[in-house]
Order: C-alpha cells, then sequence, then structure tokens
C-alpha cells in the first residue's frame, strides 16, 4: 500500500465548477499537508500549505485537513480554465530538521471553458 | 519564493552515456533536493543535497549511478550516469523555502529521453 494515494484522473469540469480534489494517506505521524499545482512541462508549483487538522482558505481555494480519517482536500471554487492542471498532495511528518515530503501521483484537471 | 532555473530544458540522450543537469538558484539555500518524476508516479526524492557536505541518497539510489556536486549555496548538479531507456523521465530540483524546511520550491524540471 503506498503511503499517500491520489486519484490519478483525469477530472473533467466546466467552468465555474467547483472541484473537489482528494488525498488518503496512511502514516499517522504526517503533520503537515500540502498542495502543490503543476502546469503541464512546468516544475510544481505550492499552492497551499496547512498543518493539522482544520480548513485554510486563500482566495477561490480551500484546504482542508481531517487527519482522524486521514484524509485531505482542496476544493476550487468557480473554477476557470487556467486551473487545468495536475494537482498533487504532499505530506511531511514534523517541522524539526528536515524531513522528506511524500507526494500522491497527482491528479489531472481539465476545466473547459 | 525562490526562483530556480535548469539546464537543459531537454535532453535526448544515447544509452551508456551520462548527462549533468544543472541547476541554480537566485539567493542561497540550505538544502537542495533532486527529484525523479515518471509518468503515473509521484516525485520521487533521489537524494539530498547541502553546500559542503556530501549528498544523502534515498534507498534504491547510489552515487555511482546519480553523482552530485553542492559547490556553493545557489548551485547544484545532478549527474544521471551510463543511461539506460528506464532513466527516461523528468528530472526536477527542489529547494527548502527557508522559513519551513517541510516547504519546498521546485525548478521547472529537466526532460530527459534515453533512447
Amino acid at each position: 500500500q503506498k503511503e499517500v494515494e491520489q486519484d490519478p484522473g483525469p477530472l473533467s469540469v466546466p467552468e465555474g465548477a467547483i472541484v473537489s480534489l482528494n488525498c488518503t494517506y496512511s502514516n499517522s505521524a504526517f503533520q503537515y499537508f500540502m498542495w502543490y499545482r503543476q502546469y503541464s512541462r512546468k516544475g510544481p508549483e505550492l499552492l497551499m500549505y496547512t498543518y493539522s487538522s482544520g480548513n485554510k482558505e486563500d482566495g477561490r481555494f480551500t484546504a482542508q485537513v481531517d487527519k482522524s480519517s486521514k484524509y485531505i482536500s482542496l476544493f476550487i471554487r468557480d473554477s476557470q480554465p487556467s486551473d487545468s492542471a495536475t494537482y498533487l498532495c504532499a505530506m511531511s511528518a514534523r517541522n524539526t530538521g528536515f524531513q522528506k515530503l511524500v507526494f500522491g501521483t497527482g491528479t489531472r484537471l481539465l476545466v473547459s471553458p | 519564493s525562490a526562483v530556480i532555473s535548469q539546464k537543459p530544458s531537454r535532453d535526448i540522450c544515447q544509452r551508456g552515456t551520462s548527462l549533468t543537469i544543472q541547476c541554480q538558484v537566485d539567493s542561497q539555500v540550505t538544502m537542495m533536493f533532486w527529484y525523479r518524476q515518471q509518468p503515473g508516479q509521484s516525485l520521487t526524492l533521489i537524494a539530498t543535497a547541502n553546500q559542503g557536505s556530501e549528498a544523502t541518497y534515498e534507498s534504491g539510489f547510489v552515487i555511482d549511478k546519480f553523482p552530485i556536486s553542492r559547490p556553493n549555496l545557489t548551485f547544484s548538479t545532478l549527474t544521471v550516469s551510463n543511461m539506460s531507456p528506464e532513466d527516461s523521465s523528468i528530472y526536477l530540483c527542489s529547494v527548502d523555502s527557508g522559513v519551513r524546511t517541510d516547504t519546498q520550491y521546485f525548478g521547472p524540471g529537466t526532460r530527459l529521453t534515453v533512447l
């Protein structure tokens, strides 16, 4: 079993839709959770960073962490064609010293105009 | 966030040859990382490179195959040695954010095809 599971998609939605992207994980030591966005032929770009459980909002993006269920989500409101990209979740165990990031495989999102 | 560049952006190489990938950052950073991204797979950490010390390799990666240099706080190279078609992948360098050691910024990647 992989440490981090993520549906590869593709997930196709019309412009304006609310998008829900999800990851599950098995390591209960993970405390720090990130979402990266990767456009085709580009490097991953840090989108959201969350510590422990709860919600974090940034514009049209909301990150949710449910540690009891080992489940994290990224919601995109009013999705735009420019949101079409691959979204990678990543997580790590602690913030003292270097802790390796563990990535999901990424979900490809397609937003059609 | 740091601005990271990589050279080359892509290359096509013959089996048995070696390729050195360069990673340049616009500010001094403590830690630099090298990843491999293969289709349908998650980013896999190859090694961590700190200035002034030998790179630390992850399980499954060895120095003879992926030698790394880190001569200063803004530059690193990764060499893919004695390449085979299985080495065809995207290679990414990243740096720590300097604020939180678990947050990283990535370069644009080098797309390598081995024939």
